[in-house]
C-alpha cells in the first residue's frame, strides 16, 4: 500500500512561495499523484495532479522528480486566502488521504 | 451546475441510536466514496462504490456501518447503535469513473455528526 509522509505544519507571509513535499516510497507504475486543499468545515478541492516532471495549473505547480519517490506542491505567491490543508494523494486501494499539511500564512 | 450535496449538514444524536447520512452526488459520476475526518485528524476512507460492481467495504471500522447505493445514484451511510467515538465529519465525493488517483474527486460538505 502506497504510504504518504508530509510535515505537519508550514507557516509563510503573503506573497511569498510554498512548497510542500510529500514522500510516497511505495507508489506503484500506474499511479498517479493529487494535491488536495481544505478550508475549515470544507469538504477537500482538488488543485492539481501529475504523473512525473512538472505540472502547472492556475493555482500551483507539481514537481516529480524521475523516480516519482516524492513528490513538492508549490503555492506561488500565497495570499492569506492560501491558509488550508493540503492533502497530498497517492493511488492507495483503500483511497485515504495522508495526515495533511496545514498551511498558515501571515500578513 | 450541481455539486456533491449532502444531508443533514449537522446531526446530533443518543449514544446508541441509528442514524442515516445521505449522498447525492454528480449526475454522471459512476464512482462514489465515503470518507470520516475526525477532529484534528486527515481523512479515513470507508467505502467505494463503482458502477454496478461489489462496493469495496475495507474501510468500515465496524459492523455498525453500512452503505447502500440505490440505482447507481444517491447513496446512504447507515451506522447503528451509535457510540461517542462515531462523533466526526463524514464526507462524500464522486468521480465521474475508475478507482484511483486519476480521477478528480469531487466532495460534498460533509454531515457534522455529533454522539451525546
Amino acid at each position: 500500500l502506497a504510504k504518504t509522509t508530509q510535515p505537519i505544519s508550514m507557516d509563510s507571509y503573503e506573497g511569498q512561495e510554498v512548497n510542500i513535499t510529500c514522500s510516497h516510497n511505495n507508489i506503484a507504475t500506474n499511479d498517479y499523484i493529487t494535491w488536495y486543499q481544505q478550508f475549515p468545515s470544507q469538504g477537500p478541492r482538488f488543485i492539481i495532479q501529475g504523473y512525473k516532471t512538472k505540472v502547472t495549473n492556475e493555482v500551483a505547480s507539481l514537481f516529480i522528480p524521475a523516480d516519482r519517490k516524492s513528490s513538492t506542491l508549490s503555492l506561488p505567491r500565497v495570499s492569506l486566502s492560501d491558509t488550508a490543508v493540503y492533502y497530498c494523494l497517492v493511488n492507495d486501494y483503500k483511497l485515504s488521504f495522508g495526515a495533511g499539511t496545514t498551511v498558515t500564512v501571515r500578513a | 451546475g450541481a455539486g456533491v450535496s449532502q444531508s443533514p449538514s449537522n446531526k446530533v444524536t443518543e449514544k446508541g441510536k441509528d442514524v442515516e447520512l445521505r449522498c447525492d452526488p454528480i449526475s454522471g459520476h459512476t464512482a462514489l466514496y465515503w470518507y470520516r475526518q475526525s477532529l484534528g485528524q486527515g481523512l479515513e476512507f470507508l467505502i467505494y462504490f463503482q458502477g454496478n460492481s461489489a462496493p469495496d467495504k475495507s474501510g468500515l471500522p465496524s459492523d455498525r456501518f453500512s452503505a447502500e447505493r440505490t440505482g447507481g445514484s444517491v447513496s446512504t451511510l447507515t451506522i447503528q447503535r451509535t457510540q461517542q467515538e462515531d462523533s466526526a465529519v463524514y464526507l462524500c465525493a464522486s468521480s465521474l469513473g475508475g478507482q484511483g488517483t486519476q480521477e478528480t474527486q469531487y466532495f460534498g460538505p460533509g454531515t457534522r455528526l455529533l454522539v451525546l
